[in-house]
């Protein structure tokens, strides 16, 4: 899986409690990001980053907050989780360049109840 | 609104057997376009990648098509073994970078003996 780990790969978690998901690479790639899963939907941008320190919101921001205080971390924070939250929770990274791969961990099912 | 439409939503096929997959989107402006292949509890692989001048690309069994003026991709899986067993997405990137994509709901593919 291109040296993505996302953890932690299964969590239960009470409605609003704050929530940490991290994402680590091995790749040295500059930009990562964050994407939900949903039954009925295709893959929908959270949160990206394209270096340190350097982050932006993708179409679903609200409700979740980004770090990456260093290259190969990328953290995502529900900041008091709600069980619309519930999903399937994925982490991309690539290069830099107009057409460039992106590579996917293998996910982390988050359940709010 | 960037959209991709993919069908048929799901299929069965026999061992051996072909199939191809449909993908259609109004994404602009458009830069490549992507297949990727995810196993039932696991991220998103890569497949293709063709930009706007590639009509054709393969990757072992799997050949995908792109027609840019009537904005259609397709996905043939030849001789399909028990592993193609999957669902296969199509994203269009409307951009540089990878901020910027736009993802089918997937097509659902079953191989059974």
């Amino acid at each position: 899986d291109a040296g993505i780990t996302q953890s932690p790969r299964h969590k239960v978690t009470e409605t609003g409690t704050p929530v940490t998901l991290r994402c680590h690479q091995t790749e040295n790639h500059r930009y990562m990001y964050w994407y939900r899963q949903d039954p009925g939907h295709g893959l929908r941008l959270i949160h990206y980053s394209y270096g340190v320190k350097d982050t932006d919101k993708g179409e679903v921001s609200d409700g979740y907050s980004v770090s990456r205080s260093k290259t190969e971390d990328f953290l995502l924070t529900l900041e008091s989780a709600t069980s619309s939250q519930t999903s399937v929770y994925f982490c991309a990274i690539s290069e830099g360049g107009a057409v460039t791969e992106a590579f996917f961990g293998q996910g982390t099912r988050l359940t709010v109840v | 609104k960037n959209q991709v439409e993919q069908s048929p939503q799901s299929l069965i096929i026999l061992e051996g057997k072909n199939c191809t997959l449909q993908c259609n989107y109004t994404v602009s402006p458009f830069s490549n376009l992507r297949w990727y292949k995810q196993d039932t509890g696991r991220g998103p692989v890569s497949l293709t990648i063709m930009t706007f001048s590639e009509n054709t690309k393969s990757n072992g069994r799997y050949t995908a098509t792109l027609d840019a003026d009537t904005k259609q991709s397709s996905l043939h899986i030849t001789a399909s073994q028990l592993s193609d067993s999957a669902s296969y997405i199509c994203v269009v990137s409307a951009g540089y970078g990878n901020n910027r994509l736009a993802f089918g709901k997937g097509n659902q593919v079953v191989v059974i003996p």
